[in-house]
Order: C-alpha cells, then sequence, then structure tokens
C-alpha cells in the first residue's frame, strides 16, 4: 500500500508570512499532483510534477518534487487569505492515484 | 461546460435506507471515479470506471455499487445505508488513469 503523509496537518499564519508545507512517501511516483479544496467545494488541481528535482512556479506557489520521486513540497510566498484551504498531495504509482491527508492551511489577515 | 455535476448537495438517510447519489460530465472523460472524504483520512476510492460498460472496485468498495452505462453518467448506489458510510462523496473525472482529476462539488451523506 502506497501511503503519503502530508505536514504539518494544520497551519494558520499571518497574511504576508511564507510557509511550506511537505507530502513525503516510502513509495516512488511516476508523477505527483497537487490540488486545493475550499469548504464545500470540491477539490481543484493546481499542478503536476513528472520530472525527479523537478520545480514549478504558479505565482506565488511554488512545487517542488523531490529527486528521488518519493516527495515533494510546496512553498508559498507573501501568503493571502485567499490562499486559505486543504492543500492535498496526490502520487500516482503502479496505475493507482493516492491521496493525502491533507494540509490545512488559515492564513489571517 | 458544466464539467462535473452532482446531485444531491446534501442528503439524510436511516439506517437500512438505499438511495443513489447522481453524477455526470461534459467534458467526454473515459475515466470516472468515486471518493469519499472523511477528517483525517483524505480521499478513499470507493469505484471507478475506465469507460463505459466497465467498472472495478477501489479500495472502500462495500456497501456501494456502480454502474456505467454511458460515458457521461456514473451513478454511485448504497444499498443498505450505515451510520458509517456518513461522509462527503465526491465524483471525479479524468481523460485517463494517470491524469489529473476533475471533481464534481460533492454530496453531504448523513446516516442516522
Amino acid at each position: 500500500t502506497q501511503l503519503l503523509e502530508q505536514s504539518p496537518q494544520f497551519l494558520s499564519i499571518q497574511e504576508g508570512e511564507n510557509l511550506t508545507v511537505y507530502c513525503n512517501s516510502s513509495s516512488v511516483f511516476s508523477s505527483l499532483q497537487w490540488y486545493r479544496q475550499e469548504p464545500g467545494e470540491g477539490p481543484v488541481l493546481l499542478v503536476t510534477v513528472v520530472t525527479g528535482g523537478e520545480v514549478k512556479k504558479l505565482k506565488r506557489l511554488t512545487f517542488q518534487f523531490g529527486d528521488a520521486r518519493k516527495d515533494s513540497s510546496l512553498h508559498i510566498t507573501a501568503a493571502q487569505p485567499g490562499d486559505t484551504g486543504l492543500y492535498l498531495c496526490a502520487g500516482l504509482g503502479n496505475e493507482k492515484l493516492t491521496f493525502g491527508t491533507g494540509t490545512r492551511l488559515t492564513i489571517i489577515p | 461546460n458544466a464539467g462535473v455535476t452532482q446531485t444531491p448537495k446534501f442528503q439524510v438517510l436511516k439506517t437500512g435506507q438505499s438511495m443513489t447519489l447522481q453524477c455526470a460530465q461534459d467534458m467526454n472523460h473515459e475515466y470516472m471515479s468515486w471518493y469519499r472524504q472523511d477528517p483525517g483520512m483524505g480521499l478513499r476510492l470507493i469505484h471507478y470506471s475506465v469507460g463505459a460498460g466497465i467498472t472495478d472496485q477501489g479500495e472502500v468498495p462495500n456497501g456501494y455499487n456502480v454502474s456505467r452505462s454511458t460515458t457521461e453518467d456514473f451513478p454511485l448506489r448504497l444499498l443498505s445505508a450505515a451510520p458509517s458510510q456518513t461522509s462527503v462523496y465526491f465524483c471525479a473525472s479524468s481523460y485517463s488513469r494517470w491524469g489529473p482529476r476533475y471533481f464534481g462539488p460533492g454530496t453531504r451523506l448523513t446516516v442516522t
């Protein structure tokens, strides 16, 4: 069974601060997806990383796939209240997509 | 395009009742799936389909049935509701089993 652990589970920071959330596994994934979910809605895809060491930027969000393709991180610069939500990583391996348990992020104005 | 739609948005059932959660997509995606989301458990795959007429079990299939008669529709049936099935249910579609998932807005189900 492939497991994806996300940390921290909860994070509450002030507007303007930087933060990093992590997605870790002992399994190798062929690709990794990051989603954001807002209350009362379904998750929405933010990015897919495919190559070990790959870095992708989406405005103030920076996603990195680990060199060994077992882990990933999401860094947010100058967090804004609109970044509040549940962030989910999902790893694709053995033709199966496994979701992490999520990081619930709250940005305080 | 509406994307992925789900009905109903909310539902309360009594133990033992049956019901069908509806899911439809207008993106001509071959792959469709049902997940349940519980606190601290993440999204867990219930059933999935790689095309019309083809379905398979996911991680937590017990107590649920699915069918896929058309590309667009993928209903989820609860045969005899139990309190353990209280959860938020999401339908998702994708162009392939390896692709990103497009999720519906979810159905919040409470079984009393």
